[in-house]
């Protein structure tokens, strides 16, 4: 079945430092994907649609300067936290649907990513 | 704007128990309803798809029900077994191929 990955799934590093989070689908095309931020026991919360060879959608509140997204070909698309800061240590996941199958077809999702900021 | 909550926030029951998880959405304009499993630390592994026409789907030991016009949804799950343990959430798509809106989910203990 179609399969997300996404790399690397836990990133400690210094506040200050830029971080790229890799979401990649492995056996379909995606022309849009979709990044999610989970704080610790609170639900997924949509930070922007990623769609290839366009800009990406931010929603209200996500500072797009602070997370780039690069969505470059069908297969993948990368998410950027430049300068992190401890406020930005979070889960961060990602997902996409496939196209080409029928409308019911679920989303799916990457293994997310732990970022800790120290 | 569109809101999912689900109770209860946290479950603990015996194995064996059958038990029901609840989901409700605010805007019954929905084009799908998805529940996910999620473990500690870990990414999301889809359980049930239920379109917007549909009023339920069934896997294995797990069946969820869809109530468009009330906003509800419910995860039913049979004989419960230790290896259920885990966060279960409910996320609505309101067109095809957006991106879900998620409730905070229900964190489900199962004692042996």
């Amino acid at each position: 079945g179609a399969v997300v990955s996404q790399h690397p799934s836990w990133v400690i590093c210094k506040s200050g430092t830029s971080v790229k989070i890799e979401c990649r689908s492995l056996d379909f095309q995606a022309t849009t994907m979709f990044w999610y931020r989970q704080f610790p026991k609170q639900s997924l919360m949509l930070m922007a649609t990623s769609n290839e060879g366009s800009k990406a959608t931010y929603e209200q509140g996500v500072e797009k300067d602070k997370f780039l997204i690069n969505h470059a070909s069908l297969t993948l698309s990368t998410l950027t936290v430049t300068s992190a800061h401890p406020e930005d240590s979070s889960f961060y996941i990602c997902s996409a649907r496939d196209p080409s199958g029928q409308g019911n077809q679920p989303q799916h999702f990457g293994d997310g990513t732990r970022l800790s900021i120290l | 704007k569109q809101e999912v909550t689900q109770i209860p926030a946290a479950l603990s029951v015996p194995e064996g128990e059958n038990l029901v998880l609840n989901c409700s959405f605010t805007d019954s304009a929905i084009y799908n309803l998805q529940w996910f499993r999620q473990d500690p630390g870990k990414g999301l592994t889809s359980l049930l798809l239920i379109q917007s026409s549909q009023r339920e789907q069934t896997s294995g030991r797990l069946n969820a029900s869809l109530d468009k016009s009330s906003g509800r949804s419910t995860l039913y799950i049979a004989a419960s077994q230790p290896g259920d343990s885990a966060t279960y959430l409910c996320a609505v798509g309101r067109q095809a191929g957006t991106a879900l809106i998620f409730g905070k989910g229900t964190t489900l203990s199962v004692s042996s």
